[in-house]
């Protein structure tokens, strides 16, 4: 079965500072890879997404993700981070059955806080 | 572009009663997905409906359940609740490229069982 693990449950970082948080997955065939952030209150929003090719992307906000296949990692980086970034973070893999898109398993969240 | 929409925002309901739940789509999307997001066990899967039809469902009891209707809106029912169902349950759609998974979330229904 499939499954993602964020390994960080809180992270505080000052503002200014760079950002990584972490993501592993495990899935038998080739993930298809998101990060989401939900701030207080709300809904989820995607930063980005890890489909296939080049395996740094570029997600909104100045968010980037590099797939590294063979540590089963998709980590989140951000190279300076603003006050308005303090959210949850949650990793995800998409996983199929039957003819086509499953629902999304997610990772437990990172708890981003920034400090002034 | 409408976002994903859900109604109600808040629900308080008390324990055994159901409730019901609403979610419309994105414009065009034809997949409606549910989460729900309880304190201390993340956000899971519930279930997935697709041109009318249920899918697939996580691992959730019968009294979880819902439809989907022509207009490929769609309604969580939950029957003889429970004081661990309150949470806040998530609605997400995607479109045909269902391949992909990309899915786009509402702001969700805050479900309170007292």
């Amino acid at each position: 079965a499939q499954s993602v693990t964020q390994p960080d449950i809180h992270i505080t970082v000052s503002e200014g500072a760079s950002l990584e948080l972490r993501c592993n997955y495990s899935y038998g065939a080739t993930p298809y890879l998101f990060w989401y952030v939900q701030s207080p209150g709300q809904g989820l929003q995607l930063l980005l997404k890890y489909f296939s090719g080049d395996t740094l992307v570029q997600g909104i906000k100045g968010f980037e993700a590099e797939f590294k296949r063979s540590q089963s990692s998709f980590n989140l980086r951000k190279p300076s981070v603003h006050w308005s970034d303090a959210a949850e973070y949650f990793c995800a893999v998409g996983t199929y059955s039957g003819g086509g898109a499953d629902g999304l398993t997610f990772g437990k969240g990172t708890h981003l806080i920034i400090q002034p | 572009e409408a976002g994903v929409t859900q109604s109600p925002t808040h629900l308080i309901k008390t324990r055994g009663q159901q409730a019901t739940l609403r979610c419309s789509p994105i414009s065009g999307h034809t997949s409606v997905y549910w989460y729900q997001q309880a304190l201390g066990l993340g956000l899971q899967f519930l279930l997935w409906y697709d041109e009318g039809e249920e899918r697939n469902r996580g691992n959730f009891p019968p009294r979880f359940s819902g439809r989907q209707f022509p207009n490929y809106s769609s309604e969580l029912n939950v029957n003889a609740l429970e004081l661990e169902d309150s949470a806040l349950y998530l609605c997400a759609s995607s479109d045909r490229d269902r391949v992909r998974n990309e899915q786009f979330f509402g702001p969700g229904t805050r479900l309170t069982v007292l």
